[in-house]
C-alpha cells in the first residue's frame, strides 16, 4: 500500500476551515484514497473516501489533484467537537491490500474556543 | 441500527494470564477485523474474517493470539499466556461487501487491554 505523509498536529479556531494534506507520491492506479477521524477512546470513523478530483459529504470535502499524489481533506467551519486524529489511508478497493488498512500516525487537530 | 460492539472496554489481567476479547459486528457484515494500538504505536492490522473464514492473519504477532468466528458472526480473539508487550487497545471493525461502492469498516470502541 502506498505510503502516506501528514503534518502530526494542526490547530485551530471555531468557525474556521480546516485543511489538512496528505502526500501520497506513490499512489498506485487502482488506489483510492480514505480518510478517518478518531476521537479519544473511541475507535476510528470514516469521513470521506474519493479517486479524483473533488468529493463531497455533509461532514467534509475531499480534494485530489490530477496527479493524485496528494489529497486534501476540508473540514468547513469547524466546532470543539471536532478535535480529532485524522487519518489518510491509501489503498486498493479492490484487492485485499484495502481491506487491511494501514494507518499511519494521523494529524492531531486541536479546536480551541 | 447497533454499531460495533466490543467486550469488555477494559482488561487488566497479570502476565502469563488469558484474557479473550469478544467482538459483535454490525448485522449482515460479513467482513470482521481486528487491529490493535500498542503504547506509542500507529494501529496495527491483525487479521481479517470473511464469514467464518480467516481471509488474511498475515498482522497476527504470534501464535499466543488466537483468533475465531464460529458460524460467521460475533469474533473472539483470545491471547495465552499474555505478555507485557500485548498491552494496548484491540479495535474490531466490520464491513458490508469488499466490493460495494461504499466498502467503510465500523470500528468498534475498542477494548484496553492492560498485561501488568
Amino acid at each position: 500500500l502506498a505510503k502516506t505523509t501528514q503534518p502530526i498536529s494542526m490547530d485551530s479556531y471555531e468557525g474556521q476551515e480546516v485543511n489538512i494534506t496528505c502526500s501520497h507520491n506513490n499512489i498506485a492506479t487502482n488506489d483510492y484514497i480514505t480518510w478517518y477521524q478518531q476521537f479519544p477512546s473511541q475507535g476510528p470513523r470514516f469521513i470521506i473516501q474519493g479517486y479524483k478530483t473533488k468529493v463531497t459529504n455533509e461532514v467534509a470535502s475531499l480534494f485530489i489533484p490530477a496527479d493524485r499524489k496528494s489529497s486534501t481533506l476540508s473540514l468547513p467551519r469547524v466546532s470543539l467537537s471536532d478535535t480529532a486524529v485524522y487519518y489518510c489511508l491509501v489503498g486498493d478497493r479492490f484487492s485485499g491490500g484495502y481491506n487491511k488498512l494501514i494507518f499511519g500516525a494521523g494529524t492531531r487537530l486541536a479546536v480551541h474556543p | 441500527e447497533a454499531g460495533v460492539t466490543q467486550f469488555p472496554s477494559h482488561s487488566v489481567i497479570e502476565k502469563g494470564q488469558t484474557v479473550t476479547l469478544r467482538c459483535d459486528p454490525i448485522s449482515g457484515h460479513d467482513n470482521l477485523y481486528w487491529y490493535r494500538r500498542v503504547m506509542g504505536k500507529e494501529i496495527k492490522f491483525l487479521l481479517h474474517f470473511v464469514k467464518e473464514s480467516k481471509q488474511d492473519e498475515s498482522g497476527m504477532p504470534n501464535n499466543r493470539f488466537l483468533a475465531e468466528r464460529t458460524g460467521g458472526t460475533y469474533s473472539t480473539l483470545k491471547v495465552q499466556p499474555a505478555e507485557l508487550e500485548d498491552s494496548g487497545v484491540y479495535f474490531c471493525a466490520s464491513s458490508l461487501e469488499r466490493a460495494a461502492q461504499n466498502d467503510e469498516q465500523y470500528f468498534g470502541p475498542g477494548t484496553r487491554l492492560t498485561v501488568t
